[in-house]
């Protein structure tokens, strides 16, 4: 079975600072990991995923994750904050193999400070 | 590339009413489709899994006969929501899988409000 923990449910940061956003996952099996933004009354926007291959991964607007097996975390990351950035961000997991459904963290609301 | 477009964006309802909400792949053919409810400042809930020319798969605790969800095409699955209560107003996205490439599309969701 999958689960997905985000740690902090509002991160505030300023104009220009360095945006992380936690997320840690378990599963049985070898994860395909997602990260999406979401901003009000609107579906869901890919910003990046995990399959295989290097463990780094970079995504639009600056995003980017790096996929750490042994600390099984897919932490979202980004030098510089902008104001567009202000967001409800979601990190997902699903299964390898015979995957369906994605298995959708808490949420983080991202805001940012002028 | 890859557009799902979900449609209505809201819909205002009276209560004992149906609603149905249409979840279309635009550029790609969906073997897989996805809805999810979302409450307000909460992550999505997944409520089924549709398959193209079969029943869904609902999840734990959604009611099948009144969330009711067809997915006759590759390209199209709706979801009705059956007599609608107020307790059913929440944000409803679907979501749509590809089968070559290993993506999912979200739709813009749906804002339902029954009065």
């Amino acid at each position: 079975a999958q689960s997905v923990t985000q740690l902090g449910s509002h991160v505030s940061v300023s104009e220009g600072a360095l945006v992380l956003l936690r997320c840690n996952y378990s599963s049985s099996v070898p994860p395909y990991l997602f990260w999406y933004v979401q901003y009000p009354n609107q579906g869901l926007q890919l910003l990046l995923k995990y399959t295989t291959g290097a463990t780094l991964v970079k995504g639009i607007n600056g995003f980017e994750a790096e996929f750490k097996k042994s600390e099984t975390s897919f932490h979202l990351t980004k030098p510089s904050a902008h104001m567009s950035d202000a967001a409800e961000y979601f990190c997902a997991v699903s299964e390898e193999t015979g995957a369906n459904n994605l298995f959708f963290g808490t949420g983080t609301r991202l805001t940012v400070i002028p | 590339g890859a557009v799902v477009s979900q449609h209505p964006s809201w819909v205002i309802c009276k209560s004992g009413t149906s609603v149905k909400i249409e979840c279309r792949s635009l550029d790609f053919q969906a073997t897989t489709m996805f809805w999810y409810r979302q409450f307000p400042k909460q992550s999505l809930m997944l409520m089924a899994t549709s398959n193209e020319g079969s029943k869904a798969t609902y999840e734990q605790g959604v009611e099948k006969d009144k969330f009711l969800i067809n997915h006759a095409s590759l390209t199209l699955s709706t979801l009705t929501v059956t007599s609608a209560h107020p307790e059913d107003s929440s944000f409803y996205i679907c979501s749509a899988r590809r089968a070559s490439i290993y993506g999912y599309t979200f739709g813009s969701g749906t804002r339902l409000t029954v009065v």
